[in-house]
C-alpha cells in the first residue's frame, strides 16, 4: 500500500533541536495515527486523530506535539528529545466505517537522537 | 491492558510451510490482523479475520482462529525467500470512535534457500 507517505525517512537530531515529522495520506481516510516502534517492544500507539480531532493521547511526553491541520496531513513536532526516543515512527490512516477499519501504514521515519 | 504474544523467531527452508502463532487476551476482539514488515519499511496489511470465522484463506495465506483458546495462526504455504520479514499479529480493542489495535512484538521469519 503506497497511499501513506512519510518524510523524512531518516532523521538525526541533537537533544536541543526542534524538528517535525510529516505524514500524508492519499486514501480519503478520516482517521490518522502516530505509532512508535522500538527494538524488541510492541508497537506503541501515541496519538489518534479522528476527523482532525485528537481522540487519543497515550500518555505521551509533552516533548512530542502532534498537529492535524486536515484529514490528509499529520505532523509530529519534536523538541528536546532524549536518546531513548530514538525509534521508528510510523504513521497510519483508516476510514471510520463501523467495526472493520483497516489501518494502512506509511514507511516510517527512522529517528536517531544524539 | 490487553496483551498479544508471539514467538520471536521462526526459520524455515524455501518451499516449506511456515506457521506463525499468536495468542491474545481480549475475548471481545472483533477483528484480528496480520501485518508484514520488511527491513526498512512500514507495516503492510496481509490479511484479517472477523472473530466469528474459524478460517480464512487468501492464496498462499491461511488464517486459523481458535476463539476458545484465543489463538490465531498464519500459515504461509510454499514459503519463499521474499517472505522473510517480521510478522505482527494485532487485535482490535473494543472501543467507540476509532480503531485501536494492540500489536504483538512480532515474529521474525527467516527463509533459507
Amino acid at each position: 500500500e503506497t497511499g501513506v507517505t512519510q518524510t523524512p525517512r531518516h532523521l538525526v537530531m541533537g537533544m536541543t533541536n526542534k524538528k517535525s515529522l510529516k505524514c500524508e495520506q492519499h486514501l480519503g481516510h478520516n482517521a490518522m495515527y502516530w505509532y512508535k516502534q522500538s527494538a524488541k517492544k510492541p508497537l506503541e500507539l501515541m496519538f489518534v486523530y479522528n476527523f482532525k480531532e485528537q481522540t487519543e493521547n497515550n500518555s505521551v511526553p509533552s516533548r512530542f506535539s502532534p498537529e492535524c491541520p486536515n484529514s490528509s496531513h499529520l505532523f509530529l513536532h519534536l523538541h528536546t528529545l532524549q536518546p531513548e526516543d530514538s525509534a521508528l515512527y510510523l504513521c497510519a490512516s483508516s476510514q471510520s466505517r463501523g467495526a472493520q477499519e483497516t489501518q494502512y501504514f506509511g514507511p516510517g521515519t527512522r529517528l536517531l537522537v544524539l | 491492558g490487553e496483551d498479544v504474544e508471539q514467538s520471536l523467531f521462526l526459520s524455515v527452508r524455501e518451499g516449506d510451510s511456515s506457521v506463525i502463532n499468536c495468542t491474545y487476551t481480549d475475548s471481545s476482539s472483533t477483528y484480528l490482523y496480520w501485518y508484514k514488515q520488511e527491513p526498512g519499511a512500514g507495516l503492510q496489511l496481509l490479511t484479517y479475520i472477523f472473530s466469528n470465522m474459524d478460517m480464512k484463506q487468501d492464496q498462499r495465506l491461511t488464517v486459523l482462529l481458535n476463539k476458545k483458546d484465543k489463538h490465531l495462526s498464519l500459515r504461509i504455504a510454499d514459503t519463499q525467500t521474499g517472505d522473510s520479514a517480521i510478522y505482527f499479529c494485532a487485535e482490535k480493542e473494543k472501543n467507540t470512535g476509532f480503531q485501536k489495535l494492540v500489536f504483538g512484538t512480532g515474529t521474525r521469519l527467516l527463509v533459507s534457500p
